[in-house]
């Protein structure tokens, strides 16, 4: 059974700093990996989305990384902004179409 | 354009009663899922509705939760005797022929 693991579980960070989060999982036999945000009381935005050949993906000031052998992946966020505070959410799917596995999270605050 | 919607935002029910709630995924996605959030456990999947299939229906918790899909649109989960464990955010997400599942506001239950 696929187990998705986030550490750490909540992260505070003065703004302007660079964020690293990291997301762990069991089974490296997954289609691709998703990075969801989720405001207060708010549905899941997806983020980035990384296919299992790949290694990173980019967005604006969001990087995702992924090393499928050792079941990790990293999400940077540079220069992190107040509008940044949220809970990040990593979720692996095992084949195409099926269920999101979802991590526990990691609640942000950014501080002015 | 509109994104998923669901109906209630918000359900307060008392032990024993059943539930329904409504997801109305956007026009033209055929994959439907539902999630539910809670503070124990995490985000976990439901069941899985992919256009004229089968749906899938290994995240059901109990007998006592169902749902269907009509017309391959609109869904409606259905929790029947509902007990205070079942107190949750119930997601719905959709998605059309790409990779990425689009996530409803959620509804949150309450049973007292």
């Amino acid at each position: 059974k696929q187990e998705v693991t986030q550490i750490p579980a909540a992260l505070s960070v003065p703004e302007g700093e660079n964020l690293v989060l990291n997301c762990s999982f069991t089974d490296s036999a997954i289609y691709n990996l998703q990075w969801f945000r989720q405001d207060p009381g708010k549905g899941l935005t997806s983020l980035l989305l990384i296919q299992s050949s790949q290694r990173e993906q980019t967005s604006g000031r969001l990087n995702a990384s992924l090393d499928k052998s050792s079941g990790r992946s990293t999400l940077y966020i540079a220069a992190s902004q107040p509008g940044d505070s949220a809970t990040y959410l990593c979720a692996v799917v095992k084949a195409a179409g099926n269920k999101l596995t979802f991590g526990g999270g990691t609640r942000v605050l950014v501080k002015p | 354009g509109a994104g998923v919607s669901q109906s209630p935002s918000n359900k307060v029910t008392e032990k024993g009663k059943d539930v329904e709630l409504r997801c109305d995924p956007i026009s033209g996605h055929t994959a439907l899922y539902w999630y539910r959030q809670s503070l124990g456990q995490g985000l976990e999947f439901l069941i899985y509705f992919q256009g004229n299939s089968a749906p899938d229906k290994s995240g059901l918790p109990s007998d006592r939760f169902s749902a269907e899909r009509t017309g391959g649109s609109v869904s409606t989960l259905t929790i029947q005797r509902t007990q205070q464990e079942d107190s949750a955010v119930y997601l719905c997400a959709s998605r059309s022929t790409g990779r990425i599942q689009y996530f409803g506001p959620g509804t949150r239950l309450l049973v007292l």
